[in-house]
């Protein structure tokens, strides 16, 4: 079946560090394939999001690029703030659209001031 | 916008009682709602995908009958913990997704406690 592995944390860092956070997936076929994000006391968000091989998703500073050969999602931010204090959980979907969501275990990082 | 609320947040409760949690989309209308639970450095594992008037589609190895789920109107779902026991202690969590958009919108998360 599907899975996702996910680097685990937690993870401390200084503000404006690079981040990467590594994920890697198996799935048959082409997934879609999703960043999402958990600041402390609210619900999961959409970061960005994938749908096929070699898209870049982007937002807020973080990127990440969908890459069949490696099948994996690795997210990165250049200069990290503290307000990226979050858990982010790596996702994907299979394909087809099944709605399903196969989550990773999530990695907690906290960014310093 | 897209605000999906949880209550309780958290509720202790003793071992052969039930406890009730509730999902509402604050600002939209939800045709499908989902149920995730997630256990301490785990993963969120998909539980059922409820669509509003019609039965609720368990995930294998979830018992149907001891997680109750209800989406009787396009805001709100109930998941329903019949005679909890210690092992159903987790962090439940929550999706909707609009009429005709693709994204799930997610809950704070229920942190169930079973004395």
């Amino acid at each position: 079946g599907n899975s996702v592995t996910q680097m685990e944390g937690p993870v401390t860092l200084s503000e404006e560090a690079f981040l990467t956070i590594n994920c890697t997936y198996t799935a048959t076929g082409y997934p879609s394939l999703f960043w999402y994000v958990q600041y402390p006391g609210e619900g999961l968000q959409l970061l960005l999001k994938a749908t096929k091989a070699d898209d870049k998703g982007s937002n807020k500073g973080f990127e990440a690029t969908y890459r069949k050969e490696t099948t994996s999602f690795h997210l990165e931010k250049g200069s990290v703030q503290v307000s990226d204090s979050a858990v982010y959980f790596c996702a994907l979907e299979g394909q087809g659209g099944s709605e399903k969501l196969v989550f990773g275990k999530g990695m907690k990082l906290t960014v310093n001031p | 916008g897209a605000v999906v609320s949880q209550h309780p947040s958290w509720v202790i409760c003793k071992s052969g009682t039930s406890v009730k949690i509730e999902c509402r989309s604050l600002d939209f209308q939800a045709t499908t709602m989902f149920w995730y639970r997630q256990f301490p450095k785990q993963s969120l594992m998909l539980m059922a995908t409820s669509n509003e008037g019609s039965k609720a589609t368990y995930e294998q190895g979830v018992e149907k009958d001891k997680f109750l789920i209800n989406h009787a109107s396009l805001t709100l779902s109930t998941l329903t913990v019949t005679s909890a026991h210690p092992e159903d202690s987790s962090f439940y969590i929550c999706s909707a997704r609009q009429v005709m958009f693709y994204e799930q919108y997610f809950g704070p998360g229920t942190r169930l406690t079973v004395t």
